[in-house]
Order: structure tokens, then C-alpha cells, then sequence
């Protein structure tokens, strides 16, 4: 499967734990965004990156949250002390620079239960 | 700021009977905008975009710059159809904004 992959698809956890998320785009693409998708709304960005400079990072939820891509490859998004709020799907996608539009790819998802 | 309105959360419909899904946006600059879906238990995907004009399993969208709007139609309503739509606009800033999407829901 070379779609975008995301790893775990679901965690479950306890309010105060941390959880970080793994998500690992089309290999040719640059450019690689989380979303948060909470029930009967759309996708809510969160911050993207272009190779591994994260461009955007005003939009994160709070503090909690971080997000890195070291190499400029895999992505994880890392939320600290969590709390009931925080359960939601978050979603990530890739896309790629130098073409004239911005069509993202998605990945499943992962289904974050907060206790 | 940019900003989606889809109005409807669900579309009901027969199958035969034309769609259209509503889909308004705000933003000062030259949009991009785009028709994502997620069919059930499948990943959100891409159905159509503004600038390419195509008609992709039989839906077209036209951006109405007067009317700010981008809606999605179709002459004739599949089953295959009933998914999850959501529009989508990005700005010079390639941040997207999604609608909170309509439920399609076509009955045989």
C-alpha cells in the first residue's frame, strides 16, 4: 500500500496520560498536515510541514499538543496530559509542492478515546 | 480569514433524482476550492477540484465568484453515491478549510 499510513488507528487512554501519534506520508510527497476531526464536523487543521520545517503551528489546540518530523519523512503529533476533550479522530495527509494545486491525500485515521 | 459553510448536514434522496450539495465560502483572494468524500469506512478522498473543470463520476462543480459559491451536482443520484461530502477551500497559504460536510444518502 504506498497511501498515506497512520499508526495507531485507535488508542485508548487515561485522562493525564500522553499519546503520541505516528503517520507516515506518500514517500515522494514534501508536505505533510494533521487534522483534528471531531463528530459531525469537518477536518480542523492543525499544523503542516514542508520537508521537516514546520510552516504552521499556530493553529495546535494548545500547549499539549507538538507535532515533528525530524527528516522530513514519518510525522508524529505528540499530545501531553491529555484530557476528555482531546478524544476526536486526527487525521494526517501529504501532498506535494510544484504542482498548481493542493490536492492532499489522507490516511485512515486515528481514534483517540480519552477515559 | 476563510471560512465553509455547507448548510445542509443531511441529503436525502432517490435514487434517479438530481443532487446538489451546497457548499458557500468567504475568503478576499483567489480561492482554490475542492469536493473531498469519504464513502463508509473508507478515507477521506478527493472528488473534484475548481481549476481542472472535470466531471468526475458524474458530479461537476462550478465556482460562482459572484455568488461564492462552489456547489456540487449531479444529474442523476446513485446508490454508490451516498457518502460523506465536504467542501474545501485553500487559500494562498495552502491551510485548508473544510466545511463541516452533508451526509448523501440515496434510497433505492
Amino acid at each position: 500500500d504506498t497511501g498515506v499510513s497512520q499508526d495507531p488507528r485507535h488508542k485508548i487512554t487515561k485522562r493525564g496520560q500522553n499519546v503520541t501519534f505516528r503517520c507516515d506520508p506518500i514517500s515522494e510527497h514534501n508536505r505533510l498536515y494533521w487534522y483534528r476531526q471531531t463528530l459531525g464536523q469537518g477536518p480542523e487543521f492543525l499544523t503542516y510541514f514542508q520537508n521537516e520545517a514546520q510552516l504552521e503551528k499556530s493553529r495546535l489546540l494548545s500547549d499539549r499538543f507538538s507535532a515533528e518530523r525530524p527528516k522530513g519523512s514519518f510525522s508524529t503529533l505528540e499530545i501531553q496530559r491529555t484530557e476528555q476533550g482531546d478524544s476526536a479522530m486526527y487525521l494526517c495527509a501529504s501532498s506535494r509542492t510544484g504542482i498548481s494545486y493542493n490536492e492532499q491525500f489522507f490516511g485512515p485515521g486515528t481514534r483517540l478515546t480519552v477515559l | 480569514a476563510q471560512r465553509v459553510t455547507q448548510p445542509e448536514k443531511l441529503l436525502s434522496v432517490f435514487k434517479g433524482a438530481p443532487v446538489e450539495l451546497k457548499c458557500n465560502y468567504s475568503y478576499s483572494g483567489s480561492p482554490e476550492l475542492f469536493w473531498y468524500v469519504q464513502y463508509s469506512r473508507q478515507r477521506l478522498q478527493l472528488l473534484l477540484r475548481h481549476i481542472s473543470r472535470e466531471s468526475i463520476k458524474g458530479f461537476t462543480a462550478d465556482l460562482n465568484k459572484g455568488e461564492t459559491s462552489f456547489h456540487l451536482k449531479k444529474p442523476f443520484a446513485q446508490e454508490e453515491d451516498s457518502a460523506m461530502y465536504y467542501c474545501a477551500l485553500s487559500g494562498g497559504s495552502y491551510i485548508p478549510t473544510f466545511g463541516r460536510g452533508t451526509s448523501l444518502i440515496v434510497h433505492p
